[in-house]
């Protein structure tokens, strides 16, 4: 069964300290990875695609397909990345629906 | 493009009346997605069309919700009667399915809240 995993709910780090929200997949096939951010009370925006190897706001992921992962890092973290924090994959049986974690909110304090 | 838009933002009803949650998807996409979600079970697919045909509705949850894509720029998704545990926030999503890569990512308005008192 495809399903992700994000075995933190809450995260709380000081500014300036590394953090990591860890996210665990399930798929059978090639898996297709995203991080979503919803701030408070906003809608969930596109933070970034294992496609895209590419760095938003200073966070990174890398797909681990050995551990099934694709943990979201960043080695500073700013007050402003507070926020709810959502893995998810692409089913692959689907026209472009995406399976989401539970989230991880993640609050950094000053 | 203004993005998805969700109407109403915030809807207050009492039990057993019906609830009408509207979107309009980003011009030319062509999957729309409508997600429910709580503090409980974060986000759920409730139902996705494809070119305006649904395709999947499992994640419906009963026969009280219902949902219609008359055409490529509106959705609805109607509750009838409602209850007190359909209170949460409903996002849609709309993507473009089958073109470049880069285009096939999901793209979600700003949400519904509803409660029901």
């Amino acid at each position: 069964a495809q399903r992700v995993t994000q075995p933190e709910k809450l995260l709380s780090v000081f500014k300036g300290a590394p953090v990591e929200l860890k996210c665990n997949y399930s798929y059978s096939g090639s898996p297709e990875l995203f991080w979503y951010v919803q701030y408070s009370r906003q809608r969930l925006q596109l933070l970034l695609r294992h496609i895209s190897r590419e760095s938003i706001k200073g966070f990174t992921a890398d797909l681990n397909k050995g551990e099934t992962s694709f943990h979201l890092k960043k080695p500073f973290a700013q007050e402003e990345d507070s926020a709810m924090y959502y893995c998810a994959l692409r089913d692959g049986g689907s026209q472009g629906n995406l399976i989401f974690g539970k989230g991880t909110k993640l609050s950094v304090k000053p | 493009d203004a993005g998805v838009i969700q109407s109403p933002r915030h809807e207050v009803t009492e039990m057993g009346q019906e609830v009408t949650l509207r979107c309009k998807p980003i011009s030319g996409h062509n999957s729309l997605f409508w997600y429910r979600q709580t503090m409980m079970r974060g986000l759920e697919l409730l139902i996705y069309f494809n070119n305006n045909v649904p395709i999947d509705d499992s994640g419906m949850p009963e026969d009280r919700f219902s949902a219609k894509m008359p055409n490529a720029s509106f959705s609805t998704l109607k509750i009838q009667p409602s209850e007190p545990r359909d209170s949460a926030v409903y996002f849609c999503a709309s993507s473009l399915w089958g073109g470049r890569a880069g285009a096939n990512v999901l793209t979600f308005g700003a949400g519904s809240r509803l409660t029901v008192l």
